[in-house]
């Protein structure tokens, strides 16, 4: 079975600044995704970011960006310009591809962002 | 469009009591989902129907049952309600079941308090 760790609990980060949340996982299979969700106080789950792992490009999105390392099945969350309202829990999850749409989520690190 | 809808918002019950929690989605989905988030862990996958008329086990489904009462509702039962099952509960739908642009939208969730 697929595991999603992620070690750092809690994350600050000064407002403007820019912060990265760490995210490894583990798995045999050679072909499947890896996503970002976003779950602000209000408990709504918004997906940030996807990368396909036979995709060696980094995914962006605005000032969201990841480092995707397959080798070290290492996958980091970078915030550019922290803003307010990217203070929330963030979850890495992966999903293979070749079982339907099962997500296997991380626990979580939460993110602060400091005025 | 409200997307996902999930009744109640809160509830609390005591050890041994049943009931249902609902959801409905107004995307025209086919698959729907039912997670659990206890805290400090990421969501869990309890139960899974990737089309209308069939449901399947996920990671913990042990104390529920699920029916996929039509294509826009899946309800999520549990029969004699545990402290264990203190939690949040998610449910989700995605488009279909296979490939990378199926995200999985989800409600705003139930904060379930067994005593």
């Amino acid at each position: 079975a697929q595991t999603v760790t992620q070690s750092q609990p809690e994350m600050s980060v000064q407002e403007a600044e820019t912060v990265t949340l760490s995210c490894t996982y583990d798995t045999s299979e050679s072909d499947y995704y890896l996503f970002w969700y976003k779950q602000p106080p209000s408990r709504q789950m918004i997906l940030v970011i996807r990368q396909e792992a036979y995709k060696q490009q980094n995914a962006t999105e605005n000032r969201f960006s990841v480092n995707f390392q397959k080798a070290a099945k290492s996958f980091s969350l970078k915030i550019s310009d922290s803003q307010l309202g990217d203070a929330a829990m963030y979850f890495c999850a992966y999903r293979s591809a070749s079982a339907g749409n099962m997500l296997t989520f991380g626990g979580g690190t939460r993110l602060m962002v400091k005025p | 469009n409200a997307g996902v809808t999930q009744t109640p918002k809160f509830q609390v019950l005591k050890t041994g009591q049943s009931m249902t929690l609902q959801c409905a989605q107004d995307m025209n989905h086919n698959s729907m989902y039912w997670y659990r988030q206890d805290p400090g862990m990421g969501l869990r996958l309890i139960y899974y129907s990737a089309s209308e008329g069939t449901t399947d086990k996920g990671e913990v489904p042990n104390g529920y049952n699920v029916s996929r009462l039509n294509k826009r509702e899946f309800s999520l039962r549990l029969e004699s309600a545990a402290p264990s099952q203190t939690s949040v509960y998610f449910c989700a739908s995605s488009p279909a079941w296979g490939g990378l642009a199926n995200e999985q939208y989800f409600g705003p969730g139930t904060r379930l308090t067994v005593t």
